[in-house]
């Protein structure tokens, strides 16, 4: 079993709609969490960092920590073309080390 | 400002051949750390170096993978005696240190022949 588990996709929406994404892991000492976008050939930008459980809101994302359930989410309002692109979850026990969830690829339709 | 730069942009080459990526830090940045994107994978963490420290080594997969950092600033990853298996992104990234958050470059896209 992968440390981080992260839902595959792809997601398809359209414009304007909720993207919901979302990632498990098993290690309980994870407390840094971040969510990275990559579009095609590019790296990973940073989207999100959240330490510890809670919400974390920045203009249309926001970020969910439930460490209880050892489960987070991003969550993408009014959703837009240049929203397409593949989500990548992250987190670390000591915020250098970082395991990835595997992306979940997401196409906005215009 | 500049970001992570990362050369080549593209690699093909022989199985068996050594290969060396280049990295450029932020300025500024003392750490830097190389990860692995494998097709249909996650990225994998590879190296970690903060400043004047010993690297953690402990993400590079055998040792035909080495890495260094000269002057605190560029770092080099070399592979030797390349395999197929090898073929894969490497994406190098910083931070201004150790508890911040990690900024990637657009990294080195290998093919081994």
């Amino acid at each position: 079993q992968k440390e981080v588990e992260q839902d595959p996709g792809p997601l398809s929406v359209p414009e304007g709609a909720i993207v919901s994404l979302n990632c498990t892991y098993s290690n309980s000492a994870f407390q840094y969490f971040m969510w990275y976008r990559q579009y095609s050939r590019k790296g990973p930008e940073l989207l999100m960092y959240t330490y510890s459980s809670g919400n974390k809101e920045d203009g249309r994302f926001t970020a969910q920590v439930d460490k209880s359930s050892k489960y987070i989410s991003l969550f993408i309002r009014d959703s837009q073309p240049s929203d397409s692109a593949t989500y990548l979850c992250a987190m670390s026990v000591n915020d250098y080390k970082l395991s990835f969830g595997a992306g979940t690829t997401v196409t906005v339709r215009a | 400002g500049a970001g992570v730069s990362q050369s080549p942009s593209n690699k093909v080459t022989e199985k068996g051949k050594d290969v060396e990526l280049r990295c450029d830090p932020i300025s500024g940045h003392t750490a830097l750390y190389w990860y692995r994107q494998s097709l249909g994978q996650g990225l994998e963490f590879l190296i970690y170096f903060q400043g004047n420290s010993a690297p953690d080594k402990s993400g590079l997969p055998s040792d035909r993978f080495s890495a260094e950092r000269t002057g605190g600033s560029v770092s080099t990853l070399t592979i030797q005696r390349t395999q197929q298996e090898d073929s894969a992104v490497y994406l190098c990234a910083s931070s201004s240190q150790y508890n911040q958050p990690q900024h990637f470059g657009d990294g080195t896209r290998l093919s081994i022949l």
